[in-house]
């Protein structure tokens, strides 16, 4: 069974880079795709990107200007930086395994709040 | 973007009764070519990790119990749990994956 655990600080500073980092159990990175998403306090959850285990990336529009995801297969992990945060950044954040790029996952983490205040 | 909305934004069902949750796209999410639509249901329990129940509209994941079912096709989409049980109780939302970026409904919180 495929577990997926986020870890990271769960308070980050304004203007700070959010890290974030997804270890893969049960499973192994490679061959599939990767992703971030995120549930604001209230609203729907966001798809923030994937990763593929080759390193391929595939962005939100919306954040990609602040979003780096990386993936290090000799640890089974991958992982998110996210930069400039604000509040509005305040937010579960999800790691989660796609069925190819851009489609369902399959397996999620429990999540892992990261509130974004000075 | 393509906006997914949900309906209701909660639901109270007794137990053994059925539960019906609506969503909608704001643009076709069926690719014709294949006759595929590309809409995902997942189950949310309180404090615990979404879990994946139908794709492709309709096709239920492995070890999803079968009185859960999906139906609907372009803009308009249901997920009916027929014979409500205790374990049910749990936010439910759709995600599109036709577009890109994928998006996700508000979520329905069905309730006994």
């Amino acid at each position: 069974q495929v577990q997926l655990q986020e870890s990271g600080p769960g308070l980050v500073k304004p203007s700070e880079t959010l890290s974030l980092t997804c270890t893969v159990s049960g499973g192994s990175i490679r061959g599939y795709y990767w992703s971030w998403i995120r549930q604001p306090p209230g609203k729907a959850l966001e798809w923030i990107g994937y990763i593929y285990y080759s390193g391929t990336t595939n962005y939100n529009p919306s954040l990609e200007s602040r979003v780096t995801m990386s993936v290090d297969m000799s640890e089974n992990q991958f992982s998110l930086k996210l930069n400039s945060v604000t509040a509005a950044d305040t937010a579960v954040y999800y790691c989660a395994r796609e069925v190819g790029g851009g489609s369902y996952c399959d397996y999620w983490g429990q999540g892992t709040l990261v509130t974004v205040s000075s | 973007d393509i906006v997914m909305t949900q309906s209701p934004a909660s639901l109270g069902v007794s137990l053994g009764e059925r539960a019906t949750i609506n969503c909608r796209s704001n643009q076709s999410i069926l690719y014709s070519s294949i006759n595929k639509n590309y809409l995902a249901w997942y189950q949310q329990k309180p404090g615990q990790t979404p879990k994946l129940l139908i794709y492709w509209a309709s096709t239920r994941q492995s070890g999803v119990p079968d009185r859960f079912t999906g139906s609907g096709s372009g803009t308009d989409f249901s997920l009916t749990i027929n014979s409500l049980q205790p374990e049910d109780v749990a936010v439910y939302f759709c995600q599109q994956y036709f577009g890109t970026p994928p998006t996700f409904g508000p979520g329905t919180t069905v309730d006994v």
